[in-house]
């Protein structure tokens, strides 16, 4: 069964807001990664957030892990119409990564 | 300087027809994948290849057959395509097999199928 699950499923938002977005997973995990995905193009890994973080930020991009309620979210601070795309959340153990199904983020300029 | 490529980028052929896609990486990584994503986004591994030896196998119907000559090509040949096979596939490698989530993986462009 799917380990990952988005929400929102699309979030449409003005170019210069924050978007969030949300991760809940079922097991217990020792990491959790999120990737974007651009139309067209394969996935490009944004960042990784091991069990014992609880906040983690990369430029724009600020991720938290709460292992208690087994849930993760994105959020991207004064969004550009260039990160319109779809994001990821990705968990597993041993060999794969289990995705979501993503939430597509349309940035209106 | 493309870290995983993939050839074709598009695929158009006919049920029951036999294709390869290719790919290959220059990442000097030890473990390739192959995913599958289907029209609704939902990306989902079929399998994993650690240095040649075939590791991950996700109950992937045996039409599809990976081949891995060497750490840096896995390939994917698809017999007797069905409509359903139609979906994006995408190769991946990443650094070190094992604790998978501990390290990204790299994604090469994908190769869109369409059986017709």
């Amino acid at each position: 069964s799917q380990q990952g699950e988005e929400d929102p499923q699309a979030l449409s938002i003005q170019e210069g807001e924050n978007a969030t977005m949300n991760c809940s997973y079922k097991t217990s995990i020792n990491n959790l990664q999120w990737y974007r995905q651009n139309s067209g193009r394969g996935l490009v890994h944004l960042i990784l957030i091991r069990s014992n973080e609880r906040e983690k930020h990369s430029g724009r991009l600020r991720v938290t892990l709460d292992t208690s309620k087994k849930s993760s979210s994105l959020l991207i601070t004064a969004s550009r119409a260039a990160d319109t795309a779809s994001y990821f959340c990705a968990t597993g153990n041993t060999g794969k990564l289990i995705f979501g199904q993503g939430t597509t983020l349309q940035v209106k300029p | 300087d493309t870290a995983v490529s993939q050839t074709p980028k598009y695929l158009v052929t006919q049920m029951g027809n036999d294709k390869s896609i290719k790919c290959e990486q220059n990442l000097g990584h030890d473990t390739m994948y192959w995913y599958k994503q289907d029209s609704k986004k939902f990306l989902k591994i079929m399998f994993s290849y650690n240095n040649k030896e075939l590791i991950i196998n996700e109950t992937v119907p045996n039409r599809f057959s990976p081949k891995s000559p060497d750490k840096a090509h896995l390939n994917l040949h698809i017999n007797s395509l069905e409509l359903g096979d139609s979906a994006v596939y995408f190769c991946a490698s990443s650094q070190v097999f094992g604790q998978a989530n501990s390290y990204e993986q790299y994604f090469g462009p994908g190769t869109r199928l369409t059986v017709t």
